[in-house]
């Protein structure tokens, strides 16, 4: 166990519909990242998160959304979804990336059909 | 978009030998990092080097940085059948979005 929690692990949806994806960084961790990854593009930074406000935007589409609460767990939120968008999604929480680097979760499953 | 690429995609090797991963990657970084990935499973850190360092050990792991070359790489010494997994690279310019490469999947054969 990492320390950082992901829920749902997996998930099937219809395509169009809109899904979140939840995530409680480690203990004491003020960041969090979210990652997509997917066999044809590999791991791909989407969002990051700091204390509550947005620090770092990646290849995030306009349809996917994120936020951090107070508690500093975070949602990411992806709507009107296409096939192409089936992929693992990752959490990752840090307290200082430049000492210690990054814990993930392990991961959601999300399967569009 | 990808910052770090590793080479070469795949690897196999007999249990015992070693196994050495490369990694390019094209803008000036704050640190290099490298992790292992189980199939279908969440990323687990392994060692960060910084861009002021030019070799770190950690256990079987040896990780050199040539920052004029912008490559690095990753010597897993005496392997094992429990070290199968892909091996990632990741570099940022700050510390807010780290980029990751396309992985070396590596297979240690018993």
């Amino acid at each position: 166990d990492s320390g950082v929690t992901q829920t749902p692990k997996h998930l099937i949806t219809a395509t169009g519909q809109r899904v979140t994806l939840r995530c409680s960084p480690r203990s004491g961790d003020l960041s969090v990242y979210w990652y997509q990854q997917s066999l044809d593009q590999g791991l791909q930074f989407l969002i990051q998160y700091y204390n509550g406000e947005e620090r770092a935007k990646g290849n995030i589409l306009e349809r996917f959304s994120a936020q951090q609460f107070p508690d500093l767990h975070s949602e990411l939120n992806l709507s009107s979804l296409e096939l192409g968008d089936s992929a693992l999604y990752f959490c990752a929480s840090s307290v200082d990336p430049g000492d210690y680097g990054y814990t993930f979760g392990s991961g959601t499953r999300l399967t569009v059909v | 978009s990808q910052q770090g690429e590793e080479d070469p995609q795949a690897l196999s090797i007999q249990e015992g030998e070693n196994a050495t991963m490369n990694c390019s990657y094209k803008t000036s970084i704050n640190n290099l990092q490298w992790y292992r990935q189980n199939s279908g499973r969440g990323l687990v850190h392994l060692i960060l080097i910084r861009s002021n360092e030019r070799e770190k050990h950690s256990g079987r792991l040896r990780v050199t940085l040539d920052t004029s070359k912008k490559s690095s790489s990753l010597l897993i010494t005496a392997s094992r059948a429990a070290d199968t997994a892909s091996y990632f690279c990741a570099t940022a310019e700050t510390l807010n979005d780290m980029r990751f490469g396309a992985g070396t999947r590596l297979t240690v054969k018993p």
